[in-house]
């Protein structure tokens, strides 16, 4: 059973246009949540994380939506840029069960100029 | 450069066979993960070490085992491998509990 979905494969946007990849789960233990981006060959870069306690959380160009009610978090990325261009991961932890990541599937972004 | 290094890149080896994988977490950081990430599963984490001490199990199987030692680096230990243990493995380190994971670049395991 995922606890952690990502519903879109994949997301085309133009240069200059927000992004906005979605994410949903189901374990409501979850208290911390991260937004990864994976280029092939590489390992996953943290990009953005959240606490349950906060509602939104903003760096640079991503910001990062948490609905509690919903079980539902977003990253925008504004503006978008070709190299955004990468598979997206979402991932949650409870601190109650210790500090592992359950990640999602990925999101590709491909972001055209 | 997320600081983490996983050692090989590669390893090819044939079922029934044994073989370690290595991590360098970041320094400072003393939680060190490990995690499989095969076609139809996605990352799945595997066993967590904090400070030499296991902290946490997920999905390993009985012929995983892991280990971190007194510097903090940790080797990954798979045996009486089979075809679908070919996966990419990649490890990641965080200072503490509920700060982000850097992960490394990963080894990919090819079983024949």
């Amino acid at each position: 059973d995922q606890q952690v979905k990502q519903n879109s494969p994949s997301l085309s946007v133009q240069e200059g246009r927000i992004s906005i990849l979605n994410c949903d789960y189901t374990n409501s233990m979850f208290d911390y949540f991260l937004w990864y981006k994976k280029y092939p060959a590489e390992g996953p870069t943290f990009l953005i994380s959240i606490s349950s306690i906060k509602d939104k959380n903003e760096d640079g160009r991503f910001t990062v939506f948490l609905n509690k009610s919903a079980k539902h978090l977003s990253l925008h990325i504004v503006p978008s840029q070709p190299g955004d261009s990468a598979v997206y991961f979402c991932a949650a932890s409870a601190i109650q069960a210790g500090t592992a990541l359950i990640f999602g599937k990925g999101t590709t972004l491909s972001v055209s100029s | 450069d997320s600081g983490v290094t996983q050692t090989p890149k590669h390893l090819i080896t044939a079922t029934g066979q044994r073989v370690t994988l290595r991590c360098s977490p970041r320094s400072g950081d003393l939680s060190v993960y490990w995690y499989q990430q095969s076609l139809d599963q996605g990352l799945q984490f595997l066993i967590q070490y904090y400070n030499g001490e296991e902290r946490a199990k997920g999905n390993i199987l009985e012929r995983f085992s892991a280990q971190q030692f007194p510097d903090l680096h940790s080797e990954l230990n798979l045996s009486s491998l089979e075809l679908g243990d070919s996966a990419l493995y990649f490890c990641a380190s965080s200072e503490d509990t509920h700060q982000p994971q850097h992960f490394g670049d990963g080894t990919r395991l090819s079983i024949l």
